[in-house]
């Protein structure tokens, strides 16, 4: 089975304070997913990356950054942490096999709360 | 661009009570469409897929059907149970590239005994 594992499940931080949210894929994942989750919003995409050292924005990259150093692992960070961006963060991960018909598959998802 | 919509919910039943969550779409091309659930506190997991027109993806009792024609990718159970009580996401995948998925903004259901 697929594991994708984030790092915390739930995490505090202050307004301004730069906050890293780690994220790691066991199955060799070409693609890799940052989403946030809020209530009434359902997902939406930070950012993505479809291979080791490349990013792409997805539709709310404001105030975030990604970095993927080794295929396995995918970090978003936060530059200088605001209120709005208390929400719960989910990652993914997906084979590029059979072009757009692989699913994605996902972590427990981190709590994060800025006060 | 590309979006899902799905209805509000909580959608509540009762057990044993037939199940319609509607899932209609927009897009450019032809997308897969999947259903994902979500249980309390835990990242979401692929419940069915379905790749193109016609194709019916099923798990565990749930059945949705691909609808070129009407847009659609409605989540059907023919006899609900209280363990389905989660929230249901429907999302379809980009088929420009690099399998981005567009949510809808999911539909909690509410079974009771």
């Amino acid at each position: 089975d697929v594991k994708v594992t984030q790092s915390s499940r739930y995490l505090v931080k202050r307004t301004g304070e730069k906050v890293f949210l780690e994220c790691v894929q066991d199955m060799d994942h070409e693609n890799m997913f940052w989403y946030r989750q809020d209530p009434g919003l359902g997902l939406r995409l930070i950012y993505f990356s479809y291979d080791v050292k490349m990013k792409e924005k997805g539709d709310i990259p404001e105030g975030y950054s990604v970095s993927r150093e080794k295929k396995e692992r995918f970090s978003l960070i936060l530059e200088s942490a605001s209120t709005s961006q208390t929400s719960m963060y989910l990652c993914a991960s997906s084979s590029s096999t059979g072009v757009h018909n692989q699913p994605q598959h996902f972590g427990d998802g981190t709590r994060l709360s800025i006060l | 661009g590309d979006s899902v919509t799905q209805m509000e919910g909580p959608v509540t039943l009762s057990e044993e009570a037939f199940l319609t969550i509607n899932c209609t779409y927009t897009a450019t091309g032809y997308p897969s469409l999947f259903w994902y659930v979500q249980y309390p506190g835990e990242g979401l997991q692929l419940l069915l897929k379905a790749t193109k027109a016609d194709d019916k993806g099923s798990n565990k009792g749930f059945e949705a059907t691909y609808r070129k024609e009407t847009t659609s990718f409605h989540l059907e159970k023919g006899s609900v149970q209280v363990s389905d009580s989660v929230v249901y996401f429907c999302a379809l995948s980009d088929p420009s590239g690099f399998q981005k998925l567009v949510f809808g903004t999911g539909t909690r259901l509410l079974v009771s005994p």
